[in-house]
């Protein structure tokens, strides 16, 4: 079974709106990352938040981590065309402080209209 | 600063050949991992690799597949005797601490 899930699967929004995709994942974290991959390339990574952190932004993203209900969330403020992709959450459960593997969850694919 | 690479970007082989992907880490990092994708999916974790071991193959499967991460050179992934269902995506990451960063993949074709 998937350690994340993304919800929702799909979102469709017209460019300048703001976009939120959410993360639940199973088991304690020791952080969880975004990444974003557009059509048929690699992943490109976003932002990593720690398990002891809240709240972490990074120019027009947010992202917030709430460990007592294991959720996540990403939000995109004022979305462009060009963030048109599709966006994974990824946990690092451990045991190590690094060099572990990641979890992903199979994604949101975000359609910015212009 | 060179990304992580890999190659080739797209291999095709036909059922029973072998596929060798090969990756190289960004500078300085000494850590690898290899992912597979398959087509509207996440990516699922095969193996975690140092310089000359292996740390972590909890995803690979138990036959046809293995890795390596030599002391000199790239870490190959090597796939035995192709099926049709190992057609896939296949991503290698490189780390120095916990950010992990992705090349841009080698998508596999099996005929």
């Amino acid at each position: 079974s998937q350690q994340g899930e993304e919800d929702p699967q799909a979102l469709s929004i017209q460019e300048g709106e703001n976009a939120t995709m959410n993360c639940s994942y199973k088991t304690s974290i020791n952080n969880l990352q975004w990444y974003r991959q557009n059509s048929g390339r690699g992943l490109v990574h976003l932002i990593l938040i720690r398990s002891n952190e809240r709240e972490k932004h990074s120019g027009r993203l947010r992202v917030t981590l709430d460990t007592s209900k294991k959720s996540s969330s990403l939000l995109i403020t004022a979305s462009r065309a060009a963030d048109t992709a599709s966006y994974f959450c990824a946990t690092d459960a451990g045991p190590l402080a690094a060099g572990n593997k990641l979890t992903f969850g199979g994604g949101t694919r975000v359609l910015v209209k212009p | 600063n060179a990304g992580v690479m890999q190659n080739p970007r797209h291999l095709v082989r036909r059922r029973g050949q072998e596929a060798r992907l090969r990756c190289s880490p960004m500078k300085g990092h000494s850590h690898v991992y290899w992912y597979r994708q398959l087509p509207e999916e996440g990516l699922k974790f095969m193996v975690y690799l140092q310089k000359e071991n292996i740390i972590d193959e909890s995803g690979m499967p138990k036959e046809r597949f293995s890795a390596e991460f030599p002391k000199e050179g790239p870490s190959i992934l090597r796939i035995q005797q192709v099926v049709r269902g190992d057609s896939a995506a296949y991503f290698c990451a490189s780390s120095r601490a916990d950010t992990q960063y992705f090349g841009p993949g080698t998508r596999l074709t099996v005929l």
